[in-house]
């Protein structure tokens, strides 16, 4: 079975400071992964999926298949970054997603 | 597009009683994800349905829940005697057709109340 683990479930950093926001899987085959995001009475949405080797706001992932990790960083944390982040992962033919724990971000002023 | 939509947002129910929580999934959606999230963790995966059909229920409690995605309305999460335990957030996501890496589109949530 497959499985996600966000160590940070607390992470405070100050505005400017880079951030790094922590995931490790465990699964045999080949993952889709995916940060979502979940601001201040917001709902829970999209931030990046490992497939589109995209940078969202600033925010990159890379897939480490050789530390089944998929950290999410940002050189420069603005404040409005401030929010829940939860990584996921889908896993073979299946379409549900396995979350991590989430780690709750505040940027400091 | 509104969005998923999900009603109640709130729900509180006494120990025995029924909850029906219901999910519009985004126009054009046809897959249906329910997740639960309790205090403290990450959403689990309960039940994914398509129109009429349950394609996947491996992450449904054996007793107790049940999930429907009729032809014509919203997909419905019902708990039928509901304990203290089953307090929790309900979120439903849903996807247009497509692959495992599609994005799926959540709903604000219906928090759970069992006194």
């Amino acid at each position: 079975a497959q499985r996600v683990t966000q160590p940070e479930k607390l992470l405070s950093v100050f505005k400017g400071a880079p951030v790094e926001l922590k995931c490790n899987y465990s699964y045999s085959g080949s993952p889709e992964l995916f940060w979502y995001v979940q601001y201040s009475r917001q709902r829970l949405q999209l931030l990046l999926r490992h497939i589109s080797r995209e940078s969202i706001k600033g925010f990159t992932a890379d897939l480490n298949k050789g530390e089944t990790s998929f950290h999410l960083k940002k050189p420069f944390a603005q404040e409005e970054d401030s929010a829940m982040y939860y990584c996921a992962l889908s896993a073979g033919s299946a379409r549900q997603l396995t979350f991590g724990s989430g780690t709750q971000l505040t940027v400091l002023p | 597009n509104a969005g998923v939509m999900q009603n109640p947002r709130h729900l509180v129910r006494r120990r025995g009683q029924e909850a029906r929580l219901r999910c519009s999934p985004m126009k054009g959606h046809s897959h249906v994800y329910w997740y639960r999230q309790l205090p403290e963790e990450g959403l689990k995966f309960m039940v994914y349905l398509q129109k009429e059909n349950i394609i996947d229920e491996s992450g449904m409690p054996k007793e107790r829940f049940s999930a429907e995605f009729p032809k014509e309305g919203p997909s419905i999460l019902r708990i039928q005697q509901v304990v203290r335990g089953d307090s929790a957030a309900y979120f439903c996501a849903s996807s247009p057709v497509g692959t495992s890496g599609d994005e799926q589109f959540f709903g604000p949530g219906t928090r759970l109340t069992v006194l």
